[in-house]
């Protein structure tokens, strides 16, 4: 059974990046067929999409993320990372990794999820 | 950009059947996924594609989806039920979530 783990500072300040990271266990990120993903949840609000990433590195974003936001894989640790940059206050939220089985083009659901970490956006 | 529609809240008595509504624009032409989130804890898919469930997920769950309107439905709907779900569907590339629906079973 496949496990993911978020790691990463709790409160990050104004004007700052962002930064976690996703930890695999029992499963592969280099496994080709899943696609890897974060997702966040500001607190009592419902639930974002960030982007997903390919084991060789392919990305897609959220459109309305996507000038802020990077994701990267380490297949040598198993782990996946996100950087969100310039964060506000409105960037507060648990953010969730979970993975995509690539099952249908464009039918992606979410079959896995970690813990989820929650991160203040504050000074 | 595209929107998913969940009522806020629907209430149901135990034992009795639960039936959440995910609204979009030819949502039919999509496919529909469901996501069981208790306090505190992270998401849960109960159904892909419209109507998979995994096998982990009670036969209780069922889903369907046609027209404008996907439906989450849970059978004989129990007390462990209670809880907030999210339908989800992809547009242009992008995952979309519905706004969710606290389940209460009363």
């Amino acid at each position: 059974q496949v496990q993911l783990q978020e790691s990463g500072p709790g409160l990050v300040k104004p004007s700052e990046t962002l930064s976690l990271t996703c930890t695999v266990s029992g499963g592969s990120v280099s496994n080709g067929s899943y696609y890897w993903s974060w997702i966040r949840q500001p607190p009592g609000k419902g639930l974002e999409w960030i982007g997903y990433i390919y084991y060789r590195g392919r990305t897609h974003y959220n459109p309305s993320l996507k000038s802020r936001v990077t994701i990267s894989v380490d297949t040598s640790k198993n782990q996946f990372s996100l950087n969100l940059s310039s964060v506000t206050a409105a960037d507060t939220a648990v953010y969730y990794c979970a993975r995509v089985p690539i099952v249908v083009i464009l039918d992606y659901y979410f079959d896995n999820w970690g813990q989820g970490t929650l991160v203040t956006v504050s000074s | 950009s595209y929107e998913l529609t969940q009522p806020p809240s629907v209430s149901v008595s135990p034992g009795q059947t639960a039936s959440i509504t995910c609204s979009g624009d030819k949502l039919g032409d999509k496919f529909v996924s469901w996501y069981q989130q208790k306090p505190g804890q992270s998401p849960v898919l109960v159904i892909s594609q419209d109507t998979k469930r995994p096998s982990e997920i009670p036969e209780r769950f069922s889903g369907s989806n046609s027209g404008n309107t996907g439906t989450l439905t849970i059978a004989g709907t129990q007390a462990m039920d209670e809880a907030d779900y999210y339908c989800q569907a992809w547009d242009s590339s992008t995952a979309v979530f519905g706004g969710g629906t606290k389940l209460t079973v009363l």
